[in-house]
């Protein structure tokens, strides 16, 4: 069965500290993993996916299939960046997502 | 309008009501999504339509129908809800052609049941 993980609901930081949202995931198969961000009074929207290895506002996240994870990581933490983040899964190729429960990240000034 | 929008953005209704959840899509997708997501849950997969066919039922109770007449409309039909259907319904929308695309998400639907 495919299931996400975040252990953390909340996360609070000062501005400028590193961040670091946990993702961990169960899947039999090659899985493709997302970070998508929902920012206040916003619709969820795509954040980064692990197969375009990219930074998308300074966050970055590297799929670990040893320790089954897909940590969001960010070295300095915006007030801009304060929003709830979803961990989702699916596998290689397919369509269906499945989410983790969320972690809402607040940056403090 | 662009992008995936969803009408009305809030329902109220009863136990007995019948009513219908409007999904429309303005990006040329060839897939849609419902969703529902509820304080007490992760956000839960309901039903997947692939150029306008289900490829996926979440074990949905039978009382949502869902219903995708044309590859940019998509509606959720409802009837005999529970108090615990009350949930934030949102629809997405993707193309899907042998690879992992981006799902564009709407607003949501803000679903009571009385």
């Amino acid at each position: 069965a495919q299931r996400v993980t975040q252990p953390e609901k909340l996360l609070s930081v000062f501005k400028g500290a590193p961040v670091e949202l946990k993702c961990n995931y169960s899947y039999s198969g090659s899985p493709e993993l997302f970070w998508y961000v929902q920012y206040s009074r916003q619709r969820l929207q795509l954040l980064l996916r692990h197969i375009s290895r990219e930074s998308i506002k300074g966050f970055t996240a590297d799929l670990n299939k040893g320790e089954t994870s897909f940590h969001l990581k960010k070295p300095f933490a915006q007030e801009e960046d304060s929003a709830m983040y979803y961990c989702a899964l699916s596998g290689l190729g397919g369509n269906k997502l499945v989410f983790g429960a969320g972690t809402i990240l607040r940056v403090k000034s | 309008e662009t992008g995936v929008t969803q009408t009305p953005r809030h329902l109220v209704m009863g136990m007995t009501n019948k009513k219908s959840l409007k999904c429309e899509q303005h990006l040329g997708h060839n897939a849609m999504y419902w969703y529902k997501q509820s304080a007490k849950k992760p956000l839960e997969l309901m039903f997947v339509y692939n150029f306008k066919e289900q490829t996926e039922n979440n074990s949905v109770p039978s009382r949502f129908s869902p219903e995708c007449p044309n590859s940019s409309h998509l509606f959720l039909h409802l009837h005999t809800l529970q108090p615990e259907d009350s949930a934030l319904y949102l629809c997405a929308s993707s193309q899907v052609a042998g690879g992992s695309y981006e799902q564009y998400f709407g607003p949501g639907t803000r679903l009571t049941v009385t």
